[in-house]
């Protein structure tokens, strides 16, 4: 299965931009890029998802490299509430979304 | 508009006793259904999908099985329960395609003792 690679963990200062950025060097061509956040305890959210060009809506930006072997999610002015886990994954053929260990981010008041 | 119900919210069970978590969806038909667990501090698995009643793939080997006896009925199950089986059991659908938002349930925090 396709991997994505993220960092474990990042911290960002409340009211500041967030770049959570994830590798994904074995994408292939039909795979969208898709991105989840996790609050402890409850299930994971749909943030936003992509296939080549860039995106944005009203929780985030998504940044899809040219190669789209690296994609960054942008949050625009952190919050407490963004507080989570945030999960890069690859819609694959065949239907299956696999989930790596994510990036956790804190937020800084 | 869709929803999806996962129940129950937790559950405590003993080693060697039956397993079976529901999760149906509402609002949708023909819906793409998953079944995934989360050890503590560790990322989702997938254990489960499903494209169609009475088609399911299986992604680990393990003492878990899953069912779809209805459109939007996803049920997983185990004869028999390991301490290994707690986790946090999460059931998504999504309308079907890669290309498309997946919508998870609240999960179920199983502990087996």
């Amino acid at each position: 299965d396709a991997k994505t690679t993220q960092p474990n963990s990042m911290e960002s200062n409340e009211e500041e931009p967030v770049h959570l950025p994830c590798n994904h060097s074995t994408i292939s061509g039909t795979d969208y890029i898709h991105w989840y956040r996790q609050l402890p305890s409850q299930g994971p959210e749909y943030v936003i998802h992509g296939l080549t060009s860039n995106v944005n809506n009203r929780m985030a930006s998504l940044a899809i490299a040219e190669d789209r072997k690296s994609s960054t999610l942008i949050l625009h002015r952190a919050t407490l509430r963004d507080a989570a886990v945030y999960y890069c994954i690859l819609g694959l053929t065949g239907n299956q979304f696999y989930f790596g260990t994510g990036t956790s981010l804190t937020v800084i008041p | 508009s869709q929803t999806i119900h996962q129940w129950p919210a937790t559950l405590v069970q003993p080693v060697g006793s039956p397993l079976s978590l529901e999760c149906t969806v509402e609002g949708t038909s023909n819906p793409n259904l998953y079944w995934y667990r989360q050890a503590a501090g560790r990322g989702l698995q997938l254990l489960f999908y499903s494209v169609g009643i009475g088609q399911i793939s299986s992604e680990v080997p393990q003492n878990l099985s899953a069912s779809r006896p209805q459109d939007r009925q996803f049920i997983l199950s185990s004869k028999k329960l390991l301490l290994s089986d707690s986790g946090f059991y999460l059931c998504a659908w999504n309308p079907g395609g890669f290309h498309t938002e997946a919508f998870f349930g609240q999960g179920t925090r199983l502990t087996v003792v």
